[in-house]
């Protein structure tokens, strides 16, 4: 079975600086998919950036990138110029490939404050 | 603006009664899931409905009942619940056989167990 792993409970930063989430996972497939979800107190969980496994390119969205090492299974979140909204929940998710609906496995979670 | 709906957004009940979540998406997908969240524990897939036909049961206990009428509405009724069962229960959609599309979040509903 897949298991996400977010290592870092808590995390909290200076507005305008860089932060790094960590995430780690563990699978036996070579095609799947990641993603990170950010939970802000509303409490809607919204898509932050995805990353497809056979893509070697790590993918971006403005001032979020990923770092993506394969072997490592290591998927970690980079926030660039962090601002005050940025302060949420950070989720990283797993989805394997098995066609039809999805099913995806969560990390525990990682609550960043963003401090003005 | 979401394109998932949930309704309560908040739940007070006891531990005798019967009540229903519903979730409604806008989004002209097929698939549809109910996660739970608890506080400190990652969110757990509880059921996942494909074009209306339920495809994972994640072994929850039989007084969660989820009901899918049509690919946009999904219903979670709830009776004799026990205090554990106290948290946020978030419905999603996704355009089920396109496995590149992300899963879209409602709010969720709020529910505390007396």
């Amino acid at each position: 079975a897949q298991t996400v792993t977010q290592s870092q409970p808590e995390m909290s930063v200076q507005e305008a600086e860089t932060v790094t989430l960590s995430c780690t996972y563990d699978t036996s497939e070579n095609n799947y998919y990641l993603f990170w979800y950010k939970q802000p107190p509303s409490r809607q969980m919204i898509l932050v950036i995805r990353q497809e496994a056979y893509k070697q390119q790590n993918a971006t969205e403005n001032r979020f990138s990923v770092n993506f090492q394969k072997a490592a299974k290591s998927f970690s979140l980079k926030i660039s110029d962090s601002q005050l909204g940025d302060t949420a929940m950070y989720f990283c998710a797993f989805r394997g490939p098995v066609q039809g609906a999805q099913k995806l496995v969560f990390g525990q979670g990682t609550r960043l404050t963003i401090n003005p | 603006e979401t394109g998932v709906t949930q309704t309560p957004r908040h739940l007070v009940m006891g531990m005798t009664n019967k009540k229903s979540l519903k979730c409604e998406q806008h989004l002209g997908h097929n698939a549809m899931y109910w996660y739970k969240q608890s506080a400190k524990k990652p969110l757990e897939l509880m059921f996942v409905y494909n074009f209306k036909e339920q495809t994972e049961n994640n072994s929850v206990p039989s007084r969660f009942s989820p009901e899918c009428p049509n690919s946009s509405h999904l219903f979670l009724h709830l009776h004799t619940l026990q205090p554990e069962d106290s948290a946020l229960y978030l419905c999603a959609s996704s355009q089920g056989r396109d496995r590149n599309q992300p899963q879209h979040f409602g709010d969720g509903t709020r529910l505390s167990i007396l």
